[in-house]
C-alpha cells in the first residue's frame, strides 16, 4: 500500500523559472511532512518540512504548501538553479512516531 | 568530518554468503535507522534503534539482523544473501525518535548479489 505518491518521475525546467514538485498522501493520520533532496551516490539530505497546523512554510528559494483537504503537498523552488538538479523525495509521518514514509522521488533537471 | 558514515560503499557478493554493513554517526544522536532503496527507488524503513533499543522492526526477513553496540553505531548483518537483497541500503540518524526530528543519511551501500 503506497501511502505517499509522487506521480511525476521527472521534471525539467529552465534556469530562473519555477520548479513545482508534487506529492499526494492517503493516510489522514500523517501530520508532518518533509522534503529531502538526493544527489547521485549520496544520501538524501533534508530540505524543508511542514506541520499540518500550517499550510505554507518558506525557506529562501524553497516553499512547501500543504492542502490537507486534498491530501496534497507541493514544493516550489524559485528561481531554479542548475545545482538544484537532483531527486526530490517527499516524506510523511505522524509526529507521535518516528517512522517516515517516503514517496518514490521526482528527478528534477534544471537546464542552464 | 562525515556525520553519518557507512561502510562499505559497494558490496558485490555471491548468493548464499553472509555480509555486514557498518554505520557510525558522530552527531551525538540517540536514534539510528536502516532503510532499503529498491529497484523502484522507494526508500523503505527496515529497522530503528533508540539508545540501543529496537523500536521499529518492519516486515523484514529474519536473515537481516541489526546490531547496535552503542548509540553511535548500528550495523546490519545479512545471512544467506538472495538475489532480491540487491539494493542500496542507507543508514540514518536523528536526535531522538520523534518524526519531526531531521534524519541525517549516510551515502549508502550498494549491495549487488550475483
Amino acid at each position: 500500500d503506497q501511502q505517499v505518491k509522487q506521480n511525476s518521475p521527472s521534471l525539467s525546467v529552465q534556469e530562473g523559472r519555477i520548479s513545482i514538485l508534487n506529492c499526494d498522501y492517503t493516510n489522514s493520520m500523517f501530520d508532518y511532512f518533509l522534503w529531502y533532496k538526493k544527489y547521485p551516490a549520496e544520501g538524501p539530505t533534508f530540505l524543508i518540512s511542514i506541520s499540518s497546523i500550517k499550510d505554507k512554510n518558506e525557506d529562501g528559494r524553497f516553499t512547501v504548501f500543504l492542502n490537507k483537504s486534498a491530501k496534497h503537498l507541493s514544493l516550489h523552488i524559485v528561481p531554479s538553479q542548475p545545482g538544484d538538479s537532483a531527486v526530490y523525495f517527499c516524506a510523511a509521518s505522524q509526529t507521535s512516531g518516528s517512522r517516515l514514509t517516503f514517496g518514490e522521488g521526482t528527478q528534477l533537471t534544471v537546464n542552464p | 568530518d562525515t556525520a553519518v558514515s557507512q561502510t562499505p560503499k559497494y558490496l558485490v557478493t555471491q548468493m548464499g554468503n553472509d555480509k555486514s554493513i557498518k554505520c557510525e554517526q558522530n552527531l551525538g544522536h540517540d536514534t539510528m535507522y536502516w532503510y532499503k532503496q529498491d529497484s523502484k527507488k522507494f526508500l523503505k524503513i527496515m529497522f530503528s534503534y533508540n539508545n540501543k533499543e529496537l523500536i521499529i522492526n518492519e516486515t523484514v526477513p529474519n536473515r537481516f539482523s541489526p546490531k547496535s553496540p552503542d548509540k553511535a553505531h548500528l550495523n546490519l548483518h545479512i545471512n544467506s544473501l538472495e538475489l532480491g537483497d540487491s539494493a542500496v541500503y542507507f543508514c540514518a540518524s536523528s536526535q531522538n525518535q520523534l518524526a519531526k526530528n531531521i534524519q541525517y543519511f549516510g551515502a549508502g551501500t550498494r549491495l549487488s548479489v550475483l
